[in-house]
């Protein structure tokens, strides 16, 4: 059973790019969490989504940036004209359904660089 | 003020020392987690907590429900244990996402 795996592990974008993030979650998970960690600073959350649906995007910058989750394949965090302060660390967590006491489980991680 | 607070910052130690880093947090929580993240790498839980008491080799963590605090233990610890320890809560009133502390990080020294 992998678990949650992200691709790219690193992913070199220029200024006005796209960016695309891929997470795919552990087997059962149908609940993907997307973390981002900017240099010298903590985790900090940014959308939460179940098969097809957004649950909480509340983390989400309202411009640029979007995700999804569809029905087959992997949930993908989308960076559009990407600007050096999109630089950071960005993880993905699965969990199943009914997920308030479940173990966290976290992908290696994109580390996006934007020069 | 963060909801989830951790202390101390930085904590260099000498191989062989215990080693305590403390978590407090202000709502109250369905779980409580542990994680460790190596500098590069990914992010590895440690324990998930809702009450009690754990231990997993020379790592203890304990959690005080009414007091809204967690400590996490190293016992004889080692260069490799060097790492960020990262307290993150989960709860309702977060909508259940996790909320992070800003992490400690440790050094030990050989």
């Amino acid at each position: 059973n992998a678990g949650v795996m992200q691709n790219p592990r690193h992913l070199v974008r220029r200024r006005g790019q796209e960016a695309r993030l891929r997470c795919s979650p552990m087997k059962g998970h149908s609940h993907v969490y997307w973390y981002r960690q900017l240099p010298e600073e903590g985790l900090k959350f940014m959308v939460y989504l179940q098969k097809e649906n957004i649950i909480d995007e509340s983390g989400m910058p309202k411009e640029r940036f979007s995700a999804e989750f569809p029905k087959e394949g992997p949930s993908i965090l989308r960076i559009q004209q990407v600007v050096r302060g999109d630089s950071a660390a960005y993880f993905c967590a699965s969990s199943p359904p009914f997920q308030s006491r479940t173990e966290a489980f976290f992908g290696q991680g994109t580390r996006l660089t934007v020069v | 003020k963060n909801e989830v607070e951790q202390s101390p910052q930085n904590l260099t130690a000498q191989e062989g020392e215990f080693i305590t880093i403390n978590c407090s947090y202000s709502v109250g929580i369905s779980a409580l987690h542990w994680l460790q993240q190596h500098p590069g790498g990914g992010i590895v839980s440690l324990f998930m907590l809702s009450s009690g008491k754990k231990k997993h080799g020379r790592l203890i963590a304990t959690i005080n429900i009414q007091e809204k605090h967690s400590s996490l233990h190293i016992t004889a610890s080692h260069p490799r244990d060097s790492a960020v320890y990262i307290c993150a809560v989960r709860s309702g009133r977060y909508g259940n996402k996790l909320v992070f502390g800003a992490g400690t990080i440790l050094r030990v020294k050989s």
